[in-house]
Parts: C-alpha cells; sequence; structure tokens
C-alpha cells in the first residue's frame, strides 16, 4: 500500500524564494528518502535520513524527520528555475528496503 | 558512460502485442528492480533481483516476465498488452538493497 503522502502536490514560486514540501507516512519506517524527477527524466536522490536522525543538510537542500509526527519535510533556499521539477519522498520500512514512493510535489519555480 | 540505461525510451504499441524494455547498468551493483509509474506519477516497485535471483515479485499480472541473463541486465517481456499497461516503466540498481538506488531514464510504454 502507498506509504509517503507529498504535500502540497503542486508548489509555484518565484526564483530566490525558498520551497518547503512535506511527506507523511503511516507506519514505522528504517529510513525516508527524497527524489527529484525532471520531466520526461528518471529519478535522482537526493537525500536519504535514517528514522533515528532528525535533521540534514546538502547544499540547498534541507531534510527535517519527525517520527512521532511520521512526516518529514524538504527545504529548498533560494530557490532557482533548475529546481523545476517533481519531488518525492520514499520510505523504507521492515527488511526488504524497497522504497515506497508517495505521488510527488510538482515544483515550478519562474524565472 | 550513462549508470542505469533503459531502450527504448518511447514505445508505441497496439493491444495484444508482446513487447520487450532492456535495462543495463554499467555501475557494478547486484540488485536491480523495475518500477511502473502510472499516469498520476504514482511510483510502484514491481520487481527486484540480486545477483539474477527473483526476491520481490509484487502483485504483478504474470503476463510480465523479467528476465535477468547477468547481474547487469534486467529485461522486462510484456505479453499481450493491455490499455492499462500504458505507463513510464523505471529500471533501477543498487548495490545492495539498503543502499542508494540508481534510477534509469524510463521507457514510456503507450498502449493503442
Amino acid at each position: 500500500s502507498q506509504q509517503g503522502e507529498e504535500d502540497p502536490q503542486a508548489l509555484s514560486i518565484q526564483e530566490g524564494e525558498n520551497a518547503t514540501m512535506n511527506c507523511s507516512y503511516k507506519t514505522s519506517i528504517n529510513n525516508l528518502q527524497w527524489y527529484r524527477q525532471n520531466s520526461g527524466r528518471g529519478l535522482v536522490h537526493l537525500i536519504l535520513i535514517r528514522s533515528n536522525e532528525r535533521e540534514k543538510h546538502s547544499g540547498r537542500l534541507r531534510v527535517t524527520l519527525d517520527t512521532s509526527k511520521k512526516s518529514s519535510s524538504l527545504l529548498i533556499t533560494a530557490s532557482r528555475a533548475a529546481d523545476t521539477a517533481s519531488y518525492f519522498c520514499a520510505t523504507e520500512s521492515g527488511g526488504s528496503y524497497i522504497p515506497t514512493f508517495g505521488r510527488g510535489t510538482s515544483l515550478i519555480v519562474h524565472p | 558512460d550513462t549508470a542505469v540505461s533503459q531502450t527504448p525510451k518511447y514505445l508505441v504499441t497496439q493491444m495484444g502485442n508482446d513487447k520487450s524494455i532492456k535495462c543495463e547498468q554499467n555501475l557494478g551493483h547486484d540488485t536491480m528492480y523495475w518500477y511502473k509509474q502510472d499516469s498520476k506519477k504514482f511510483l510502484k516497485i514491481m520487481f527486484s533481483y540480486n545477483n539474477k535471483e527473483l526476491i520481490i515479485n509484487e502483485t504483478v499480472p504474470n503476463r510480465f516476465s523479467p528476465k535477468s541473463p547477468d547481474k547487469a541486465h534486467l529485461n522486462l517481456h510484456i505479453n499481450s498488452l493491455e490499455l492499462g499497461d500504458s505507463a513510464v516503466y523505471f529500471c533501477a540498481s543498487s548495490q545492495d538493497p539498503r543502499e542508494d538506488k540508481y534510477f534509469g531514464a524510463g521507457t514510456r510504454l503507450s498502449v493503442l
């Protein structure tokens, strides 16, 4: 069954603004990952955060994880037009380590 | 030097036909996957192979048959294509199931 649910479904901002996307999930997880998908392309792995971590940074990306609320957020600071893409969260639970994806947030950054 | 490559990129075919999608990875990974992304962008695991052995087979119709001739290849053969098979199919690989997954660019299948 579907695990992660991203919110909002679509987000439109101006270049330079920050973009925040949220992901909620239902069951206990081993880790949560964020991926980016440019139009017509495959998924690119952005960040993995483990269940015992609360925050991770990578360049302009900041991911938080709140296991008590079963939620994660992805913050993109100082957005650029090139950040326009769909962003997916994926959770891994139990022993399978197969990521289960949400439906994604479509981000448009206007120059 | 694409890490995970899929062919073809686009496939348009008639209902009832049999088609194959090929996937190759040059990363030396032991685990490979096939995912299906529907029109609402929902991405769902179909199969997972580790060292040429099937380890995950979600509730996929048996018209779909993965074939792994060696660790670097995981091809997807689909028999008797149906309209509902129209989707984007992604191949992925990882060193082992716990490691980061690397995705191909996808194959957009349209069944008419």
